[in-house]
């Protein structure tokens, strides 16, 4: 069964401190990941989608990783800002036949002015 | 490109109620999915419809749940005899086709409280 986990659960940084989310999912036959940031009370904004062929997608402050042979992917956020403070989710796609997604439960990050 | 649109925004029912939520998808998305978020959980999958079909209905509890996508107008998430543990945000996603090669796309979901 593919599960999808996220650590850490809540983190708080100064602001200007570059830090890096990470995901790991236990079935690396995935399909692509993507990236999403949650707003408290709102919904899912898509940050950035890796097909299961490329090793990173890149925007602005934001990049990240796959590495499916380690189940691992990372979102790299540099020079954070006050801003970037919300729950970011990593989902899972896997295609088993069909196509099911599978979201870990989410980083809470804090970004302190 | 108004997006994937949900409503309504905030529901609240009470104990034994019908709860009906809406989702239009975006423009030229004829592939609709519902995910459920508990309060501090992750999304988990409901049900994948594609128009007029159900194609995956896996996530979804058998008993009091049903879900259509009708040929005109939004796909319904349908919620009999509301109970509390049915409180939570209700999302739907939208995509073109039924491979996800450009990931998916979130409305802002449907707060539903049963009170």
């Amino acid at each position: 069964k593919q599960e999808v986990t996220q650590i850490p659960a809540a983190l708080s940084v100064p602001e200007g401190e570059n830090l890096v989310l990470n995901c790991s999912f236990t079935d690396s036959a995935i399909y692509n990941l993507q990236w999403f940031r949650q707003d408290p009370g709102k919904g899912l904004t898509s940050l950035l989608l890796i097909q299961s062929s490329q090793r990173e997608q890149t925007s602005g402050r934001l990049n990240a990783s796959l590495d499916k042979s380690s189940g691992r992917s990372t979102l790299y956020i540099a020079a954070s800002q006050p801003g970037d403070s919300a729950t970011y989710l990593c989902a899972v796609i896997l295609n088993t036949g069909g196509f099911k997604t599978i979201f870990g439960a989410g980083t809470r990050l804090f970004v302190k002015a | 490109n108004a997006g994937v649109m949900q409503n309504p925004r905030h529901l609240v029912r009470r104990r034994g109620q019908e709860a009906r939520l809406r989702c239009s998808p975006m423009k030229g998305h004829s592939h609709v999915y519902w995910y459920r978020q508990l309060p501090e959980e992750g999304l988990k999958f409901m049900v994948y419809l594609q128009k007029e079909n159900i194609i995956d209905e896996s996530g979804m509890p058998k008993e009091r749940f049903s879900a259509e996508f009708p040929k005109e107008g939004p796909s319904i998430l349908r919620i009999q005899q509301v109970v509390r543990g049915d409180s939570a945000a209700y999302f739907c996603a939208s995509s073109p086709t039924g491979q996800p090669n450009y990931g998916y796309t979130f409305g802002s979901g449907t707060r539903l409280t049963v009170v």
